[in-house]
């Protein structure tokens, strides 16, 4: 089956800093989205991609599609005490009768103020 | 609030027993996914409904699992006889009918199995 992998598993950084994580497929997706969960909690939509190359901000974040279609990116910059948790990938096939998600592990990233 | 909500938030039940949780999608969202996740995981694919059709059902959901949308709104997931292994988080969410694909998820209900 599908399989993300998703890199780094953690990070440790200082409050100012920029952030990088990155998400690979073994398979072709449609869309791509990045989630932020913190404990306890369900996953919070930050961007969703939609076509290869797409290159989309919300924010200090930074998302983009690669071109390939079977990456994406997601940048967070000048982070700040609350951007701690744990960050998620989703792909997305559309198609058929089937929208659902294919996560990766996620990313914990804590940020030392 | 109109998000995504799921009610309980936390259930604690003895093995073998039978729950049930609830899960009200965003007003006018037609599509509604349940997922699970367990601890150092993202969020596993259980089923799909489209309005009141139960489209997908992932091969996670044994037979011990149900989930319905009677009314194509509020949806109910059942799990009988449950085991240890059933611990988790299970995870709402919805999306519109549309070409968006965004799906926006409920905080979920944290089951526990003693």
């Amino acid at each position: 089956g599908q399989q993300l992998n998703q890199s780094p598993q953690s990070m440790f950084i200082q409050e100012g800093e920029d952030v990088s994580m990155n998400c690979t497929s073994s398979s072709i997706f449609n869309t791509w989205l990045w989630y932020k969960q913190d404990p306890g909690e369900g996953p919070v939509l930050l961007i969703a991609l939609y076509k290869a190359g797409e290159l989309t901000s919300n924010g200090r974040l930074t998302a983009q599609f690669g071109i390939t279609r079977k990456d994406s990116f997601l940048n967070i910059s000048a982070s700040i005490p609350s951007d701690v948790g744990i960050y998620f990938c989703a792909g997305q096939i559309i198609g058929g009768s089937n929208y659902k998600l294919t996560f990766g592990k996620g990313t914990l990233l804590t940020v030392n103020p | 609030d109109t998000g995504v909500s799921q009610n309980p938030r936390h259930k604690i039940t003895k093995r073998g027993q039978n729950v049930t949780f609830r899960c009200d999608p965003i007003s006018e969202h037609n599509r509604l996914y349940w997922y699970r996740q367990t601890l150092g995981q993202g969020p596993e694919f259980l089923t799909y409904f489209q309005n009141e059709a139960q489209l997908e059902k992932s091969r996670l959901l044994s037979d011990r699992f149900s989930a319905e949308r009677p009314k194509g709104s509020f949806s109910t997931l059942e799990i009988q006889r449950t085991e240890q292994g059933d611990s988790a988080m299970y995870l709402c969410a919805s999306s519109s009918g549309g070409a968006s694909s965004e799906q926006y998820f409920g905080p979920g209900t944290r089951l526990t199995v003693t």
